[in-house]
């Protein structure tokens, strides 16, 4: 089956650092990769759908700024958490599709981010 | 995006089959049926899609309701690691994304 990994599984910062989250598809290419937040007890908000080699498009409410994502090739994906403060503390999740229009999302483990 | 209506929680015994519903009333032509779950602390993993017709494969069954208005995943042999949050999830065929809702909390005890 298609996996996808995330590293850091675990990371807890100062308020003010950036933290940075990777994202790999390791036996596929990805031709779409996203990213999602999902805070205790609530479902995943989908914040940002990356593109090989293009700009992200980022969901309404979500700063771009502050989220930086970074899809250089068709099996990795990265999200910066910049200048992070303790609201951003979350459970960060990465998907991969193999195509646009693909029937299945392929979910990475998460990453729990905690800022203090 | 067309919006999916699911119970906040089930209850199940292990061994017994669960039928857990989803309401898509506004859905569109185009729109697939996903059903997706996630076990505590862990990402979501698929589990079955459909457009029209019933679908079965080696996790679960999709029973899609004639009109498309309504569908039911159905586990067939519940056992305790079948304990997950569950999403139905309607995504046309041209978009990858996904809109999660709130999802069905299945409880399955021994």
């Amino acid at each position: 089956g298609a996996v996808v990994s995330q590293h850091p599984s675990r990371v807890i910062c100062k308020s003010g650092t950036s933290v940075k989250i990777e994202c790999r598809s390791l036996d596929f290419q990805a031709t779409t990769m996203f990213w999602y937040r999902q805070f205790p007890k609530q479902s995943l908000m989908l914040m940002a759908t990356s593109n090989e080699g293009s700009k992200a498009t980022y969901e309404q409410g979500v700063e771009k700024d502050k989220f930086l994502i970074n899809h250089a090739s068709l099996t990795l994906s990265t999200l910066t958490v910049t200048s992070a403060h303790p609201e951003d503390s979350s459970f960060y999740i990465c998907s991969a599709s193999r195509a646009i229009g693909a029937d299945t999302q392929y979910f990475g483990p998460g990453t729990r981010l905690t800022v203090l | 995006d067309a919006k999916t209506t699911q119970p906040n929680s089930m209850e199940s015994n292990e061994e017994e089959p669960v039928h857990l519903p989803c309401n898509h009333s506004t859905i569109s032509g185009t729109d697939y049926i996903h059903w997706y779950r996630q076990l505590p602390s862990q990402g979501p993993e698929y589990v079955i899609h459909g457009l029209t017709s019933n679908v079965n494969n080696r996790m679960a069954s999709l029973a899609i309701a004639e009109d498309r208005k309504s569908s039911t995943l159905i586990l067939h042999r519940a056992t305790l690691r079948d304990a997950a949050v569950y999403y139905c999830i309607l995504s046309p065929y041209n978009t990858d994304k996904l809109i999660f809702g709130t999802g069905t909390r299945l409880q399955v005890f021994p």
